[in-house]
């Protein structure tokens, strides 16, 4: 079974551009979070898919960022236009249900770091 | 409020050497606690997980972690560190998030580097 995959894995870009992170999940899971590592940080929460719906977004950090899952398979996530201080590793994550830990627990692809100069 | 805390930046061991890194939790019901490793230009990879049950729990790659309640702790080990160990390693907690699911709460995590 393929695991979650995440595109491009580097992007380098300048201050003001926009870039669009993608993110594939396990098939057959319905939910999807994206979390972000900015330099030295802990790793933190952005959002939450259920399916195409956005079940939480408390931790989307400003209008800038905007995170698409339509169907409900793979999602989005641009950054317009971007900052310096958006540089860091964006990881996405999948899992199953959401009724237990055990259905909950969260598979990571691998990231993708991004630069902004 | 849950957090995950990580009190060791970085560590350094010699090869061969034990290692313990240490983690504590703060979380309000019963903790799912996860040790992840992030190797240089590699994503996160599980490393070992506890829901329940038995409180010491193995993992991959040699590593176990010990679940401690009453000191909110998960620390992980590994009797013999390799040089193929040096990474950046994250402890975690899955909370139970108020409009249903779960998210993972992460420590700033412990780099490891490991000398001959």
């Amino acid at each position: 079974e393929a695991g979650v995959t995440q595109f491009p894995s580097h992007s380098v870009i300048e201050k003001g551009q926009t870039v669009t992170l993608r993110c594939d999940p396990i098939s057959g899971h319905d939910n999807l979070y994206w979390y972000r590592r900015v330099m030295g940080k802990e790793i933190k929460f952005l959002l939450h898919f259920v399916k195409e719906s956005k079940q939480d977004e408390s931790g989307m950090p400003n209008n800038r960022f905007l995170a698409e899952r339509t169907g409900g398979t793979y999602s989005t996530l641009k950054v317009q236009p971007a900052e310096l201080e958006d540089s860091g590793v964006y990881f996405c994550a999948s899992s199953h249900g959401t009724s237990g830990i055990r259905d909950n627990e969260q598979f990571f692809g691998p990231g993708t770091r991004l630069t902004v100069l | 409020a849950q957090s995950v805390t990580q009190p060791d930046i970085h560590i350094t061991v010699s090869e061969g050497a034990s290692l313990e890194l240490r983690c504590n939790y703060s979380y309000g019901a019963t903790p799912y606690l996860f040790w992840y490793v992030q190797s240089p230009g590699q994503g996160l990879q599980l490393l070992l997980k506890y829901f329940s049950g038995d409180t010491l729990v193995q993992g991959i790659k040699g590593f176990e972690a010990e679940f401690k309640r009453s000191q909110s702790s998960f620390n992980l080990r590994k009797p013999s560190v390799h040089w193929s160990d040096a990474a950046e390693y994250f402890c975690a907690v899955g909370a139970r998030r108020n409009t249903g699911g779960f998210k993972t709460i992460f420590g700033a995590g412990t780099r490891l580097f490991v000398k001959a």
